[in-house]
């Protein structure tokens, strides 16, 4: 079965102490790795989408990269806007299926 | 990307009643989803919608209960049937597009059941 995990379940920054947070997978293929960004009683917002080890994607203050068991997202810098819950998903080879598997988020606060 | 918009965004109801969510693209799309976000938890698939095909409901969803609708290509409703407290939950639909895997959702609906 395919399992997504992230850590920490919550962190709290101060503004500019930059940090990661975890999604590790395992899955028998994957397709790809989707980060979002949750905002409260909101509906997720894509961030980025990986495919394979190795690769990064950068935006603003967040860069996401990817090995053959975990992704990470990197504040630097963080300000309090970027306060939220990201979210991990996978989408894997099995089955053709395309439901990615989510991941319960990292709740993210960034104090100023 | 797409603009996806949710009718209602927030709802208060009375147990046993129902309440129909509507979920609207700016553009055409073969496939939506629509998801379950109780609180503190991760997202759970309820069905795929295809537009002119019953939807494809996930293990522990009963279209008695979540009954959907697909009209056209732009357009879906979910309906959460016989409401009881455990149905309070915040109910998202998103889509995907030919040749992306990657899926947008709207802006959700948060329903509180009394």
């Amino acid at each position: 079965e395919d399992q997504v995990t992230q850590s920490p379940e919550a962190l709290r920054l101060q503004e500019g102490e930059s940090s990661s947070l975890n999604c590790s997978y395992t899955v028998s293929g994957l397709r790809g790795l989707f980060w979002y960004r949750q905002d409260p009683g909101k509906g997720p917002e894509f961030l980025f989408t990986l495919y394979s080890a190795g690769e990064e994607k950068e935006k603003e203050r967040l860069k996401a990269t990817l090995t053959k068991k975990e992704s990470f997202l990197h504040i630097t810098a963080p300000k309090p806007e970027d306060s939220a819950t990201y979210l991990c998903a996978v989408l894997t080879t099995s089955g053709g299926s395309y439901i990615p598997t989510f991941g319960r988020g990292t709740s993210l606060i960034v104090h100023p | 990307s797409a603009v996806i918009s949710q009718k209602p965004s927030r709802d208060i109801c009375q147990r046993g009643t129902s309440l129909t969510i509507q979920c609207q693209v700016d553009s055409q799309v073969t496939m939506m989803f629509w998801y379950r976000q109780q609180p503190g938890q991760s997202l759970t698939l309820i069905a795929t919608a295809n537009q002119g095909s019953e939807a494809t409901y996930e293990s522990g969803f009963v279209i008695d209960k979540f009954p959907i609708s697909r009209p056209n290509l732009t357009f879906s409703t979910l309906t959460v049937s016989n409401m009881s407290p455990e149905d309070s939950s915040i109910y998202l639909c998103s889509v995907d597009f030919p040749g992306q895997e990657t899926q947008y959702f709207g802006p959700g609906t948060r329903l509180l059941v009394l």
